[in-house]
């Protein structure tokens, strides 16, 4: 498997709270991307970053912003939690953008 | 930007019958074509993938066909097994670095 982290694996917060999701890889991969997974919708790209410092948006990017400061961290951050992003999300990196993804163990997030 | 519609939703096959999944996409600048299997509580993993200078691709049982002038592209399982059952996903994307992917099929072999 490749060398992707997904930290915390489960969360529930409270409405209105920020939230802080860490994707950690070891193999100093370019691309990195952010995805939330929800019935009947697939897999949805929320954010994406092409190195460091260098992000841009994806399809559903309303209510997240992303960091990265390092090659192998990406950052994910709901500013104020609501319920519409309870959803299982997804981190995963690819080395050369259009290419193979490797994807993480994923993230269960709930908010109430 | 780019819609891939998967179809079906689900798949119900008996063990050693084939299973085919088909999707389309909108974009007629996309050129890579992955297909993902996800197994119950983890991440999706990559099973085979085409790239549109190619019309067929296959890795043991299973197999990949891209028409780009009709714009869909299927994948096709043989002598399906009990551990092919799990959630497949296409995708699509063009040299953006972007993949949008079909809304999947859940796959259950039947013993």
């Amino acid at each position: 498997d490749a060398g992707i982290t997904q930290s915390p694996r489960h969360k529930v917060t409270e409405t209105g709270t920020p939230v802080t999701l860490r994707c950690h890889q070891t193999e100093n991969h370019r691309y990195m991307y952010w995805y939330r997974q929800d019935p009947g919708h697939g897999l949805r790209l929320i954010h994406y970053s092409y190195g460091v410092k260098d992000t841009d948006k994806g399809e559903v990017s309303d209510g997240y912003s992303v960091s990265r400061s390092k090659t192998e961290d990406f950052l994910l951050t709901l500013e104020s939690a609501t319920s519409s992003q309870t959803s299982v999300y997804f981190c995963a990196i690819s080395e050369s953008g259009g290419d193979e993804a490797f994807f993480g163990q994923g993230t269960r997030l709930t908010v109430v | 930007g780019e819609n891939v519609e998967q179809h079906p939703s689900t798949l119900s096959v008996q063990e050693g019958d084939s299973a085919v999944i088909k999707c389309t996409y909108s974009d007629s600048a996309s050129n890579y074509f992955p297909w993902y299997k996800q197994e119950l509580g983890k991440g999706p993993q990559l099973i085979i993938d085409i790239r549109s200078n190619v019309g067929e691709k296959k890795d043991q049982r299973i197999a990949v066909t891209l028409n780009k002038t009709a714009k869909h592209f299927s994948l096709h399982i043989t002598e399906t097994q009990p551990e092919d059952s799990a959630v497949y996903f296409c995708a699509a994307s063009r040299n953006d670095y972007k993949l949008s992917f079909g809304a999947g099929t859940t796959v259950t072999v039947r013993a």
